[in-house]
């Protein structure tokens, strides 16, 4: 069975704060992706980044980063001088190879940026 | 600009009416999913399909049904709508190859309160 766990149910920052939003996942495959997604308020999620179980090299997209760090399981979600715009709930997401493509959600953290 | 879409966007309707969600991808994938998100924001598998007349009940019991007679087409009915239904329903798209970078592409929901 695979589980993705997102701990932070909710976190308030002020703008130009940084803000890491953990993601510990769990399966049995040795072959899997991670994705991160972000639902604005409209309610539509937007993708944002997938990696592989064999690729462990962060990844920075602008003031998002991400941390893959397989001995721990866990794929973290920086980001950077955060602004009223990622205001939003951010999903972790797991899709082990025997899955089939179904993917596995997290919980979800809500980022409320204040200005 | 969605290459899948919802709808209706948002749907208010009485105990006992039948209704169904309408899901279109432009995309030509393979694989559709509809996802149900509790109000506490975590998200389920309900429903898949991995082509034409095909598909599969999810993670989550729903007592929802669906079909797949087009490609592009993938509409969820509830025969009998009852406030437990009340939630947001997510559709989704991806192609048939792990290589499918994006993952999914989600539609923008449709917001369903059964009263």
């Amino acid at each position: 069975a695979q589980k993705v766990t997102q701990a932070q149910t909710e976190i308030s920052v002020v703008e130009k704060e940084d803000v890491t939003l953990d993601c510990v996942y769990e399966t049995r495959d040795t072959t899997y992706y991670l994705f991160w997604y972000k639902q604005p308020p409209s309610g539509e999620l937007v993708f944002l980044i997938r990696r592989n179980s064999f690729d462990e090299q962060n990844e920075i997209s602008g003031r998002y980063s991400w941390n893959f760090q397989k001995s721990t399981s866990s794929f973290n979600f920086t980001i950077t001088a955060s602004q009223v715009v990622d205001s939003a709930v951010y999903f972790c997401a797991l899709n082990p190879k025997s899955a089939g493509n179904k993917l596995t959600f997290g919980g979800g953290t809500r980022v409320l940026v204040k200005p | 600009e969605a290459d899948i879409y919802q709808t209706p966007r948002y749907l208010v309707i009485g105990t006992g009416k039948k209704i169904t969600l309408e899901c279109s991808q432009t995309m030509g994938h393979d694989k559709m999913y509809w996802y149900q998100q509790d109000p506490g924001m975590e998200l389920h598998l309900i429903h898949y399909s991995y082509g034409v007349n095909s598909t599969e009940k999810g993670d989550l019991s729903s007592e929802s049904t669906v079909s797949r007679i087009r490609t592009e087409h993938f509409p969820l009915t509830l025969e009998s709508a009852r406030p437990s239904h009340t939630s947001q329903y997510l559709c989704a798209s991806s192609a048939l190859t792990e290589e499918d970078a994006d993952g999914y592409t989600f539609g923008s929901g449709t917001r369903l309160t059964v009263v």
